[in-house]
C-alpha cells in the first residue's frame, strides 16, 4: 500500500518561506507524478504543483511565482517550497500522488497544518 | 483557468435516500473529470474517475455520469459513511481546478 507522510514546521512567519516535505513508502517515487494541494480552514481544494521524478514540473499560475517543488529519489521524498507567505497561506497542505493515466490523486497524505502568524 | 461549478453547495439527505451531485464545467472537459469524498479531518479520497469509473474498493452504491460539460455523482442508496463533503476535479487542462465541493449532511 503506498503511503505519503508530509513534515515541516507548523508555524511560519508572514515574509518568511514555508517548507515541506513529503515521504513516500509502498511504492518507488520514480516514474510517478506527486502533487502538492492545500486546502484553508474550511474552505476547498487547491491545486499547487506537481513534480516528476525526471524534473518536470507544473506549477497553478496563481502561486508559480513563490513556489518549488523538488524529488529527492535517494530519500524517497518530495519537497514544497512557498516563499513570502502570508495569513492567505495558511492551510493543511496535503501531498498526493498523482496518477498520470486519468490524473487522479489516487494516494494522499495526512495533511499537515501550516499557519502563517507573527 | 477551467472553472468548475457544484451544485448544490450543501444538501439533507436521509439513510437509504438516493442522491445526486451535479458539477458543471466552464468548457468542454471531455470526460476528465473526477470525483472525490472528504471525511471532516481526513484527506480526499479518489471515488470515480474519468467521469464514470469507479475506482478500486469503492462501493458500488457510488457512481458517475456525464452529459456535455455537466457531470453528475449520483449514490443510490445513502449509508451513514457517505455523510462528508464531496469534490468534482477536472483533469483535462492545467491548472487543475476542482469544483468549490457539497457538503452532504443528514436530515
Amino acid at each position: 500500500q503506498v503511503q505519503l507522510q508530509e513534515s515541516g514546521p507548523g508555524l511560519v512567519k508572514p515574509s518568511e518561506t514555508l517548507s515541506l516535505t513529503c515521504t513516500v513508502s509502498g511504492a518507488s517515487i520514480n516514474n510517478y507524478y506527486w502533487s502538492w494541494i492545500r486546502q484553508p480552514p474550511g474552505k476547498g481544494l487547491e491545486w499547487i504543483a506537481y513534480v516528476y521524478n525526471s524534473g518536470t514540473t507544473d506549477y497553478s499560475p496563481s502561486l508559480k511565482s513563490r513556489v518549488t517543488v523538488s524529488v529527492d529519489t535517494s530519500k524517497s521524498q518530495f519537497s514544497l517550497k512557498m516563499t513570502s507567505v502570508t495569513t492567505a497561506d495558511t492551510a493543511v497542505y496535503y501531498c498526493a500522488r498523482l496518477w498520470f493515466g486519468e490524473l487522479k490523486f489516487d494516494f494522499w497524505g495526512q495533511g499537515a497544518l501550516v499557519t502563517v502568524s507573527s | 483557468d477551467i472553472q468548475m461549478t457544484q451544485s448544490p453547495s450543501s444538501l439533507s439527505a436521509s439513510i437509504g435516500d438516493r442522491v445526486t451531485i451535479t458539477c458543471r464545467a466552464s468548457q468542454s472537459i471531455s470526460n476528465h473529470l473526477n470525483w472525490y469524498q472528504q471525511k471532516r479531518g481526513k484527506a480526499p479520497q479518489v471515488l470515480i474517475y474519468a467521469a464514470s469509473y469507479l475506482e478500486s474498493g469503492v462501493p458500488s452504491r457510488f457512481s458517475g455520469s456525464r452529459s456535455g460539460t455537466d457531470f453528475t455523482l449520483t449514490i443510490s442508496s445513502l449509508q451513514p459513511e457517505d455523510f462528508a463533503t464531496y469534490y468534482c476535479q477536472q483533469s483535462y487542462s492545467s491548472p487543475i481546478t476542482f469544483g468549490q465541493g457539497t457538503r452532504l449532511e443528514i436530515k
